[in-house]
């Protein structure tokens, strides 16, 4: 199917564990874009990344590893999860060019026992 | 850096308008969104507008913008009950394409 996709949707795991969120883009967007979303906070970005194999941090990078060996995909891995990072997980992602205009996948909701 | 402002709840009954507000702190922001959330759902990028307008329409939605107060805001005309959902107002000054996104604001319609 044509669009941004993550998966899983939702994940329940265990505080320490290593934990992977997918993102899939069929557009062949440059720009991609991990978010977190709490109540209060609105969304806060964790990485982006401009191009494969070109990765930067965001607001709030702790505890969280990125890669982009593919365009088309931006995984997102907790090395050893926390009980504060439990949340909804937010892929995003935005051709080049002038207009911001991001494109968001569905969410994971992640919860950190 | 950037800081962007939203009341968290608005409640209005089905057929009136609704005025959602936004504030943001960065005078140099060039873009000016608004996305909707609906529940379970990522965002949908409603509309935006450019720092050099001062207001834009689209069917329903009107954005208006007040650069000297850095104020915006996104008026619902004839709000419908699928309007329900979270409005998100967001703010780039380009860059790196950084958006800066504000804390979301509960919209309630009764019917």
């Amino acid at each position: 199917d044509a669009g941004i996709t993550q998966s899983p949707r939702y994940k329940i795991t265990e505080t320490g564990r290593q934990v992977t969120l997918m993102c899939h883009q069929t557009w062949s967007h440059s720009y991609m874009f991990w978010y977190r979303q709490d109540l209060g906070h609105g969304l806060r970005l964790i990485y982006y990344s401009a191009a494969a194999d070109i990765t930067d941090k965001g607001e709030v990078p702790d505890g969280y590893v990125v890669s982009r060996s593919k365009t088309e995909n931006f995984p997102l891995t907790l090395e050893s999860a926390t009980r504060s990072q439990t949340s909804v997980y937010f892929c995003a992602s935005k051709e080049r060019g002038r207009t911001d205009t991001q494109y968001f996948g569905p969410g994971t909701r992640l919860t950190v026992l | 850096g950037e800081d962007v402002e939203q009341s968290l709840f608005l409640s209005v009954r089905e057929g009136d308008s609704s005025v959602i507000n936004c504030t943001y702190t960065d005078s140099s922001s060039t873009y000016l969104y608004w996305y909707k959330q609906e529940p379970g759902a990522g965002l949908q990028l409603l509309t935006y507008i450019f720092s050099n307008m001062d207001m834009k329409q689209d069917q329903r939605l009107t954005v208006l913008l007040n650069k000297k107060d850095k104020h915006l805001s996104l008026r619902i005309a004839d709000t419908q009950t699928g309007d329900s959902a979270i409005y998100f107002c967001a703010a780039s000054s380009g860059g790196y394409q950084k958006v800066t996104f504000g804390t979301g604001t509960k919209l309630q319609v009764i019917p």
